[in-house]
């Protein structure tokens, strides 16, 4: 069955970088596309992006474009987001999923059991 | 961007009631590519209905949706005791993929 693994929850201080990785398994993993989503404590889902690991493009949400970098290393079907600079409104739980191969728009199938980011002085 | 408004913010009824969840978008969703997904305390969201009215893998009969444009209904039509969660639509047809704020539907 198809499953996504995110790495553990992180504590990082203001200004810093944090990097969350999700490894596929069940599936080829070129054959979708990873999307990230974000959900502050308390709060509703916040799409940050998608990648294609076929080719490597990539569809930032705007309000994230300069401080996200989405990656993934096929070797290993495992995608990786990091997040720079971060503030206290980073704080939230991170989320992978599924999503199209080629293109970003598409559902969301599969999702990884996410991922607690805490920026906190 | 799109902006999507569910309504209502929180449903109270009972097992074996029919719940009737609406999401309304700023713009008209192309193609009718909006989602909704089920998120229980915890755990990720789960993928329901894709294109409007498509069920997802494994997703019961009992959930159903419907709409295009701007207005679209999440409909599901006996509830069981595990449908009570939150429930989110989302436009995945002009980036950024928005999502709606989310109804709670709640044990009455």
């Amino acid at each position: 069955q198809i499953q996504l693994v995110q790495s553990g929850g992180e504590a990082k201080k203001p200004g810093a970088s944090v990097e969350v990785s999700c490894k596929a398994s069940g599936y080829t993993f070129s054959s979708y596309g990873i999307n990230w989503v974000r959900q502050a404590p308390g709060q509703g889902l916040e799409w940050m992006g998608w990648i294609s690991v076929d080719n490597g493009n990539t569809n930032y949400a705007q309000k994230f474009q300069g401080r996200v970098a989405m990656t993934t290393d096929t070797s290993t079907s495992t995608a990786y987001m990091h997040l720079r600079s971060l503030r206290s409104d980073d704080t939230a739980v991170y989320f992978c999923a599924t999503g199209g191969q080629w293109d970003s728009a598409r559902e969301l199938d599969y999702w990884g059991q996410g991922t607690l980011v805490t920026v906190s002085s | 961007e799109i902006v999507l408004t569910q309504s209502p913010g929180t449903l109270s009824l009972s097992p074996g009631g029919r719940a009737t969840l609406s999401c309304r978008a700023s713009q008209s969703v192309s193609s009718s590519q909006l989602a909704w997904y089920q998120q229980k305390p915890g755990q990720a969201p789960r993928l329901l209905i894709y294109a409007a009215s498509s069920r997802a893998t494994g997703i019961p009969g009992r959930f159903s949706g419907s709409g295009s444009g701007t207005d679209f209904t999440l409909t599901i039509s006996r509830l069981e005791p595990e449908d009570f969660a939150v429930y989110y639509c989302q436009q995945y047809g002009r980036s950024p993929y928005t999502f709606g704020q989310g109804t709670k539907l709640e044990f009455k």
